[in-house]
């Protein structure tokens, strides 16, 4: 079956230490996203893609870092710098590209809850 | 910067009622706008995507409408049911670089 697949389910993060979130696609998508979701905050966008080797800051992208070598695969790196990184981390793509067709629906992962203990 | 609200935050109605669901956005130029459902502990599953140049979309027992000109969405659930419970989102596509922004959504349940 086509769609987002994001791994682990739950991850735990000890003080000071990066993890990495994964995030593939097999559905052909050139478009990918990360949000973090906070209770009270709705859907804030980390960072996003929208081709292969590129990829530009979202509103918080601070202690965030990414990368896009494959088109079917866009992890995050929570780094030690993120000082509240407790939350639900959602990764999102659609057809999209770097033309400026935009009216492609956007198709979401289950995603990783992270807690720091 | 656009802005998305939605309203109310959360809603409690009897099995069975027909229900309306709002989402307002600060900027009219917007290419597209999503509706949302999230489960807890979910991600979210797309329920329609309604274009710029269109008024409605229908899926089932939903309906949603966009009027740009005054900037606002609304979903319309028809015969509700207790499956129907979950957090409703929607989002809009900016003019720029492909971003979705969210309204921070409603909390709906439908009681048996």
């Amino acid at each position: 079956d086509g769609g987002i697949t994001q791994s682990p389910k739950y991850l735990f993060r000890k003080e000071g230490q990066n993890v990495t979130l994964s995030c593939e696609q097999n559905l052909n998508h050139d478009a990918m996203y990360w949000y973090r979701q906070d209770p009270g905050q709705g859907l804030r966008l980390i960072y996003y893609s929208q081709i292969v080797n590129d990829f530009q800051k979202g509103d918080i992208a601070e202690g965030y870092s990414v990368s896009r070598e494959k088109k079917e695969s866009f992890p995050l790196t929570v780094t030690s710098a993120q000082k509240n990184p407790t939350a639900f981390y959602l990764c999102a793509s659609r057809k999209g590209g770097t033309n400026l067709i935009m009216n492609t629906e956007a198709f979401f992962g289950q995603g990783t809850r992270l807690t720091v203990v | 910067k656009q802005e998305v609200t939605q309203i109310p935050a959360a809603l409690s109605v009897p099995e069975g009622e027909n229900l309306v669901l709002n989402c307002s956005f600060t900027d009219s130029a917007i290419y597209n706008l999503q509706w949302f459902r999230q489960d807890p502990g979910k991600g979210l599953t797309s329920l329609l995507l309604i274009q710029s140049s269109q008024r409605e979309q229908t899926s089932g027992r939903l309906n949603a409408s966009l009027d740009k000109s005054s900037g606002r969405s609304t979903l319309y659930i028809a015969a509700s049911q207790p499956g129907d419970s979950a957090t409703y989102l929607c989002a809009v596509s900016k003019r720029e670089a492909q971003k979705l922004v969210f309204g921070q959504g409603t909390r709906l349940t439908i009681n048996p």
